[in-house]
């Protein structure tokens, strides 16, 4: 059983909106603001596109942003593209380790 | 630009013990960076291993504390991950990775290396 949650599946249109939840507590995501995101395409590594809440690493699109509130932290991703379809894990540190979520399916209609 | 090549045996026997190396190319692994592996059983979630800094010392998951070892080969640029007393819980696709800026993220990752306990 992963350590954050996030929804199993999310899906969208093209040129929408969506946002992937990570909900964690006081000892990981809301006690830190050390969370990650990372994108999986099929057979691939994960890639990092979002790293202490907000931050995005050189190269990744701009239509990627991250948030936390208390020990929820969000994925936001507009302007859907077909190419974004993948699966994405959130992970936070903690005192003595990293933790991730279970993942979840985004699929562009 | 840094690589990470995994490598290692496809298959291991129950209560063995399983071994993969990290080959780095295209910078130091005394360059100031943390080493990590994580694993991913089919169709789920990513696990954090553990790291190792530059400097030797070691970061293991609580979990898996007990089975887990990581070493630096500085002689060949690469580390490893020993897991011993397996079992077919820990049938996973295993990824090595480089965190740069701080060692709870992970910017690089190797292609990743599948490894089945199985009798």
């Amino acid at each position: 059983q992963a350590a954050l949650t996030q929804p199993a599946s999310v899906s969208g249109s093209p040129g929408q909106s969506i946002t992937i939840s990570c909900t964690g507590t006081s000892s990981d995501v809301g006690g830190y603001n050390f969370v990650s995101w990372y994108q999986q395409h099929p057979g691939k590594a994960p890639k990092l596109m979002i790293y202490d809440v907000t931050n995005r690493p050189s190269g990744v699109s701009t239509r990627f942003s991250g948030s936390k509130s208390g020990n929820t932290a969000s994925l936001t991703i507009s302007g859907l593209q077909a190419e974004d379809e993948a699966d994405y894990f959130c992970s936070s540190y903690t005192r003595t380790r990293v933790v991730f979520g279970g993942g979840t399916k985004l699929t562009v209609l | 630009q840094v690589q990470l090549q995994e490598s290692g045996p496809g298959l291991v026997k129950p209560s063995g013990t399983l071994s993969l190396t990290c080959a780095v190319s295209g910078g130091s692994i005394s360059s100031g960076n943390w080493w990590s592996w994580v694993r991913q059983p089919p169709g789920q979630g990513l696990e954090w291993i553990g790291e190792i800094r530059y400097s030797g010392t070691t970061n293991y998951n609580p979990s898996l504390n007990s089975r887990v070892a990581m070493s630096l080969d500085r002689s060949k640029n690469q580390y490893s991950l020993k897991l011993s007393s397996v079992t077919d819980a820990d049938t996973a696709v295993y990824y090595c990775a480089k965190s740069t800026g701080s060692w709870y993220y992970f910017d690089n990752w190797g292609q990743g290396t599948l490894v089945a306990v199985s009798s």
